[in-house]
């Protein structure tokens, strides 16, 4: 059984630098896309960006190019979603989510982790 | 605000069938496939339909997916209380650089 276990939840000041970790287990890390979706509290899904395990190759969506860094270590099955300078606007649910399903060449999220809360206020 | 529209808010008796309509463009739901997600209160999303029509193993087919043009609809027949949650439709776009996008959500009361 696929599973993905998330960091816990975080409490940081505006401007301090943050990463967060998503465990996989029951499938090959290395074979599927891995990425972040965004729940801002009250709001709706926001897709951020998936890494591929097995060659780091990224892609994130260009709301959030440049705002965060997703990575992966293949050694221990686990992706990362790092801020190097938070805001109180990064503060919300973040979900970790395995994009098992490819077709034509575009893979959607199937698994999802159980999310961290981050909450960054001064 | 969201690339994907859906209505904010859907409701049904137990029982009924509900449906829920995501509007996209060309960019995006015209020429990729749909999936959708459901998020009961206080949990992460859950995969319900993929490739516009597909249920992953454990669905029931109380649940439905189709799509028509730059449109996609889901339907639930036999509503449960158990069935109130925020549906999410996602699919790929590539309006600027490729990436996913995600409807604003509907959230669906059982009276």
């Amino acid at each position: 059984e696929v599973q993905l276990v998330q960091s816990g939840a975080e409490v940081k000041k505006p401007g301090e630098s943050l990463k967060i970790s998503c465990k996989d287990s029951g499938y090959r890390f290395t074979s599927y896309w891995i990425g972040w979706v965004r729940q801002m509290p009250g709001k709706g899904l926001e897709w951020m960006g998936i890494i591929y395990p097995g060659d780091s190759d990224t892609i994130y969506s260009p709301s959030f190019q440049g705002q965060v860094t997703i990575s992966a270590d293949k050694s221990i099955s686990t992706a990362y979603l790092q801020w190097s300078s938070l805001k109180a606007s990064d503060t919300a649910m973040y979900y970790c989510a395995r994009h098992g399903y490819c077709t034509a060449g575009n893979c959607y999220p199937d698994y999802w982790g159980q999310g961290t809360l981050v909450t960054v206020s001064s | 605000q969201s690339v994907l529209t859906q209505p904010p808010s859907v409701s049904a008796a137990p029982g009924q069938k509900v449906t829920i309509s995501c509007s996209g463009s060309s960019s995006n739901i015209g020429n990729n496939y749909v999936s959708w997600y459901q998020q009961l209160p206080g949990t992460a999303p859950k995969l319900l339909i993929y490739e516009n029509n597909k249920r992953p193993s454990g669905i029931p087919d109380r649940f439905s997916g189709s799509k028509s043009g730059t449109s996609a609809t889901l339907g639930i027949t036999g509503l449960q209380t158990g069935d109130e949650a925020d549906y999410y439709c996602g699919t790929w776009d590539s309006s600027l650089s490729a990436h996913v996008v995600f409807g604003g959500g509907t959230k669906l009361t059982v009276l």
